[in-house]
């Protein structure tokens, strides 16, 4: 089993809706939760992090977080074909993160 | 330009020839983590550093790579008789301490073995 595990994608989502994205994670120890995003060819850019059980939203995405599922979500509103990238979930218990595979975002116009 | 900075951009060498690439994290920041990407896979740690100690080391990091940040803040990473197999994104990465690791990543090096 994978420490952090996502769906590959491709997830592909119409212009204005909104694309949901999840993780699983294995380590029960874990307290700390990211959403990281990937353009190809470029270095990955941190876009969400929650530490806490339930939702935390900064424009238009929120992030989810259930401890007792070991499970993380993000939501994208409004999406845009500018989101369409590789999303990357990681997970950190006070030391490296440990990232997913990643999932692969289409917004088509 | 106050980002993580990475040198060399590209690197392509040939099997069994040592290469070394550096890396100058956010100024400010405590960690620097080293980590590798291959296509359609997520980034993989290597290892990290508080300051210039080297805290902790993957399992999967074999002793043909080593790393280095001797002042606190500038960090090598050494990979010794290139394979095949090391061909890879490699990315750096800082964090300020007791930001509940939040990483910054530079733009990589991407290295090819022939």
């Amino acid at each position: 089993q994978k420490e952090v595990e996502q769906n590959s994608g491709p997830l592909s989502v119409p212009e204005g809706a909104i694309a949901s994205l999840n993780c699983t994670y294995s380590d029960r120890g874990s307290q700390s939760f990211f959403w990281y995003r990937q353009y190809s060819g470029k270095s990955p850019e941190l876009i969400m992090f929650i530490y806490s059980n339930g939702d935390k939203e900064d424009g238009r995405f929120t992030a989810q977080l259930n401890k007792a599922s070991q499970y993380v979500s993000l939501l994208i509103r409004d999406s845009q074909p500018s989101d369409s990238a590789t999303y990357l979930c990681a997970v950190g218990r006070g030391r490296a993160l440990t990232f997913g595979s990643g999932t692969r975002l289409q917004v088509q116009p | 330009d106050t980002g993580v900075s990475q040198n060399p951009r590209h690197k392509i060498t040939k099997r069994g020839q040592n290469v070394t690439f550096r890396c100058d994290p956010i100024s400010e920041h405590n960690r620097l983590y080293w980590y590798r990407q291959t296509l359609g896979q997520g980034p993989e740690f290597l290892t990290y550093f508080q300051n210039e100690a080297q805290l902790e080391k993957s399992r999967l990091l074999s002793d043909r790579f080593s790393a280095e940040r001797p002042k606190g803040s500038f960090s090598t990473l050494e990979i010794q008789r290139t394979e095949q197999g090391d061909s890879a994104m490699y990315l750096c990465a800082s964090s300020p301490t007791g930001t509940n690791e939040k990483l910054f990543f530079g733009s990589g090096t991407q290295l090819s073995v022939l």
